[in-house]
């Protein structure tokens, strides 16, 4: 099956440092990527739906300016954690759509996670 | 605003023994999944379920899907301590919507 990697798998930062997550998918080009968050013993919320070549879309109540997301190339999208707080500690989860998927347009997979800690 | 909800939200159940997960949808959709989540871990595909009356099965696991009542379930049959994770149904409106999650402890 389709492969997402993401790094680092664990960061650990001081706050008001920022953070960059990759996400990269391994045997197939994804036009779309999308960056989850999850706190502890809590369900995964989408923050934001990141398209090849163009401005990710971010979800009510994301900071766009706090997170920022670039999708440079068809198999790489990196999340950017900007003047991070403890607060924004966090599992960060990406997904990529496999366009080639046989007929399930919308079936993501994802990738192993990213565990932020900010100090 | 659609919603995705478990029931039960946490699970401890007696190895050997059967259950049901259940997860309520607000609205139509065209498909339903179903995820494991081992504790630190991302997510783990389980099934996908395309129409009304599906009904798919791996081992110890059964998925159904009722988009009339906008229910799915996941029936655990005589379980095992392997099966304790959380398991999450998601549904696809115009993005994948999670649901709260069932933690699921399987005891001796």
């Amino acid at each position: 099956g389709a492969v997402v990697s993401q790094h680092p798998s664990r960061v650990i930062c001081k706050s008001g440092t920022s953070v960059k997550i990759e996400c990269r998918s391994l045997d197939f080009q994804a036009t779309t990527m999308f960056w989850y968050r999850q706190f502890p013993k809590q369900s995964l919320m989408l923050m934001a739906t990141s398209n090849e070549g163009s401005k990710a879309t971010y979800e009510q109540g994301v900071e766009k300016d706090k997170f920022l997301i670039n999708h440079a190339s068809l198999t790489l999208s990196t999340l950017t954690v900007t003047s991070a707080h403890p607060e924004d500690s966090s599992f960060y989860i990406c997904s990529a759509r496999d366009p080639t998927s046989g007929g399930l347009t919308d079936t993501q997979y994802f990738g192993p996670g990213t565990r932020l800690t900010v100090l | 605003e659609l919603k995705v909800e478990q029931n039960p939200l946490f699970l401890s159940m007696q190895e050997g023994k059967n259950y049901t997960i259940y997860c309520n949808y607000s609205t139509t959709s065209d498909r339903l999944y179903w995820y494991r989540q081992d504790p630190g871990k991302s997510l783990e595909s389980l099934f996908v379920l395309l129409s009304n009356g599906a009904v798919k099965q791996e081992g110890r696991l059964m998925a159904s899907l009722d988009t009339k009542a906008r229910l799915s379930t996941l029936h655990i049959t005589a379980a095992v301590h392997d099966l304790s994770a959380t398991y999450f149904c998601a549904v696809v409106a115009d993005k994948l919507i999670f649901g709260t999650g069932t933690r699921l402890q399987v005891f001796p």
